[in-house]
């Protein structure tokens, strides 16, 4: 069966340092993958996708970048953290299906001080 | 542009009472319309989808939903609430042929014994 897993589960990082959190899917290949940020009241806001190794779309320009080294790696990054980017950051996948739904991972709590 | 409404930013309901969870979309084809659900500081999970056919949708958990395109609405319903889905719901509608998937603000439902 498949799932999905992010890493680290909670973080907090002083103002302008750097981040990066991971995402690997298992038991299934070339899946779509994407990345997800949940701020209170605002629902979550789609940041980046990727259909394929190196291929990254941005939906919002941003303090933020994606990248996707393997097949199933999914990795969100910064190198100078704002204030703003405090939220909870989920990743998903899906099937090459258009019509397929999302798989969710835990979820990544980060909080910028 | 697309996007998704959920008029209600919590709602309160009494466990065995029914439930009602609005959700407008704003779309020019036909949607491919979600209902997702998520537990405090966990990832999402699917209730229900609808693509095309039958507008009565059934999901897990005992949720439905309805689709009316002349009121663009997709609402979700549960005929007795139990204390258990107490939790966030989110409403989506699938973008660029259900290549992306837009969320709504959510719908967060606190159940009273």
């Amino acid at each position: 069966s498949q799932t999905i897993h992010q890493w680290p589960a909670t973080l907090v990082q002083p103002v302008g340092s750097p981040l990066s959190l991971e995402c690997t899917v298992e038991g299934t290949s070339n899946p779509n993958l994407y990345w997800y940020r949940q701020a209170a009241g605002r629902g979550l806001q789609l940041l980046f996708y990727s259909v394929g190794i190196g291929q990254i779309s941005s939906e919002v320009p941003q303090n933020l970048s994606a990248s996707r080294p393997q097949d199933r790696q999914f990795i969100l990054s910064s190198k100078k953290l704002l204030l703003s980017d405090s939220g909870f950051y989920l990743c998903a996948w899906k099937s090459g299906a258009n019509t397929g739904e999302l798989f969710f991972g835990e979820g990544s709590r980060l909080t910028v001080l | 542009a697309q996007s998704v409404t959920q008029p209600d930013i919590h709602i309160t309901v009494s466990e065995g009472a029914s439930l009602e969870l609005r959700c407008n979309y704003s779309y020019g084809a036909t949607p491919y319309l979600f209902w997702y659900v998520q537990s405090p500081g966990q990832g999402l999970q699917l209730l229900l989808k609808y693509f095309s056919g039958d507008t009565l949708v059934q999901g897990i958990k005992g949720f439905e939903a309805e689709f009316k395109r002349s009121q663009s609405s997709f609402n979700l319903r549960k005929p007795s609430v139990h204390w258990s889905d107490a939790a966030e719901y989110f409403c989506a509608v699938g973008r660029d042929g259900g290549f992306k998937t837009i969320f709504g603000a959510g719908t967060r439902l606190f159940v009273k014994a």
